[in-house]
């Protein structure tokens, strides 16, 4: 099956950093998903970006599928940005089989 | 808007028991997921719906586990009997349409199985 890859699988960042967050995938995709699991447990949908770039405030995510990647950019971090972060592709072609990636632990401290 | 809705939140019972986790769609929503979470595994697809139809089932890990989706605004996971190993969080996830849509997330029902 497809496989994905993220990098770093651990981030501790000072309050007001950036970072930038990358996802390898093995196959040609679909879609690809951004999700942030916050301590509670929650899974939040930050992104859906198959291809391009996209904003949405501190945030911005950009997928080069050619080239089997996507990047998540985190810019003047705040401790609420702590938590997991999960990228999620699904084949091409293929319906919502969707895998998840093992995540990048994020910990912004004060 | 409702989000997508999973009930209960936490269930401990002992091994042999059977469980049952519940889940409500975002309405207008016609794929449903069934997911579930552990440390050593990470997020894994389970079963997946479309228009209450099973689509593909081969991530349900033994017979012990059934899901069902009645209605469009419902769908149950059933473990039975439970052991201790099916302990997770389990989440349900709801789209609009099959593919190239994103997948919205419940809160997870969290299982622990003693």
């Amino acid at each position: 099956g497809i496989q994905v890859e993220q990098s770093p699988p651990d981030l501790i960042l000072q309050e007001g950093a950036n970072s930038t967050l990358r996802c390898n995938f093995s196959d040609s995709v679909n879609n690809l998903q951004w999700f942030h699991q916050n301590p509670w447990g929650q899974l939040i949908n930050l992104f859906y970006i198959p291809s391009g770039t996209k904003q949405n405030g501190r945030l911005s995510a950009t997928t080069v599928a050619t080239e089997r990647y996507s990047l998540l950019y985190i810019s003047s971090s705040q401790t609420t940005d702590s938590g997991v972060y999960f990228c999620a592709v699904n084949l091409y072609g293929g319906y919502q089989k969707v895998t998840f990636g093992t995540g990048t632990k994020l910990q912004v401290i004060p | 808007d409702a989000g997508v809705i999973q009930s209960p939140r936490h269930e401990v019972t002992e091994m042999g028991q059977e469980v049952t986790l519940r889940c409500k769609p975002i309405s207008g929503h016609n794929s449903l997921f069934w997911y579930r979470q552990t440390m050593m595994r990470g997020l894994e697809l389970l079963i997946y719906f479309n228009n209450n139809v099973p689509i593909d089932d081969s991530g349900m890990p033994e017979d012990r586990f059934s899901a069902k989706m009645p209605n469009a605004s419902f769908s149950t996971l059933k473990i039975q009997p439970s052991e201790p190993r099916d302990s997770a969080v389990y989440f349900c996830a709801s789209s609009l349409g099959l593919t190239n849509q994103p997948q919205h997330f419940g809160d997870g029902t969290r299982l622990s199985i003693l």
